[in-house]
């Protein structure tokens, strides 16, 4: 299994501020997601990085996958209540390995009005 | 347009029963995955079936079994229920494998107790 950290575990933020969250391994990754899951809900696909560098917008999320396409990173700006969640990592290996996707054990974002 | 549906959503088992979580999609994918979530520890994978008539162990198997008879459903069964198996179950499809975007259910809480 290809271990994937996150940090931090938890964060709790007001309305405005800005936070990353990491996301790090030491295996290499053929791509690399970011999902967000709501109490009592599955997970919901963010957005799917696949070239080592590459940055991704989605409105005010920012995502980076790390150049040799072992890390990645979530950048939120100005934070709104409505951003509060579950943020989970998930990389897909190479080769045999890419048959599943391996999750992270997340990031708990909280962001107070 | 469904999606993932997964029956039931709760469920509350004594020790040494057994059940079987339903899970069935119909976007015609090939990928299907069975995933445990324990607070603070991600998601963890069970089993996982790359079409019909062919599954394989994930991280976490022991005390689990699937099948997949059909693209459409893919069950697990839980045999002789143990506190250990108390967890969240979320069963997931995808059309590529790994690195393509997983869709997953609403979630499974099951209780042993």
């Amino acid at each position: 299994t290809q271990l994937l950290e996150q940090s931090p575990q938890f964060l709790s933020i007001q309305e405005g501020e800005n936070l990353t969250v990491y996301c790090n391994s030491s295996s290499v990754f053929s791509s690399l997601q970011w999902y967000r899951q709501e109490p009592g809900e599955g997970p919901v696909l963010l957005v799917t990085v696949v070239t080592g560098g590459e940055v991704k917008k989605l409105k005010r999320l920012t995502f980076q996958f790390g150049d040799a396409r072992k890390d990645s990173s979530l950048h939120i700006t100005a934070a709104q209540p409505g951003d509060t969640g579950l943020y989970l990592c998930a990389g897909a290996g190479e080769g045999d390995s890419g048959y599943a996707l391996n999750f992270g054990k997340g990031t708990s974002l909280l962001v107070t009005p | 347009n469904a999606g993932v549906t997964q029956t039931p959503k709760f469920r509350i088992l004594k020790i040494g029963q057994s059940m079987t979580l339903q899970c069935t999609q119909d976007m015609n994918h090939n990928y299907m995955y069975w995933y445990r979530q324990d607070p603070g520890m991600g998601l963890k994978l069970i089993y996982y079936s790359v079409g019909a008539g062919i599954t394989d162990k994930g991280e976490v198997p022991n005390g689990y079994n699937v099948s997949r008879s059909t693209t459409e459903d893919f069950p697990l069964r839980l045999e002789l229920a143990a506190p250990s198996q108390t967890s969240v179950y979320f069963c997931a499809s995808s059309y590529y494998r790994g690195r393509g975007e997983a869709f997953f259910g609403q979630g499974t809480r099951l209780t042993v107790v």
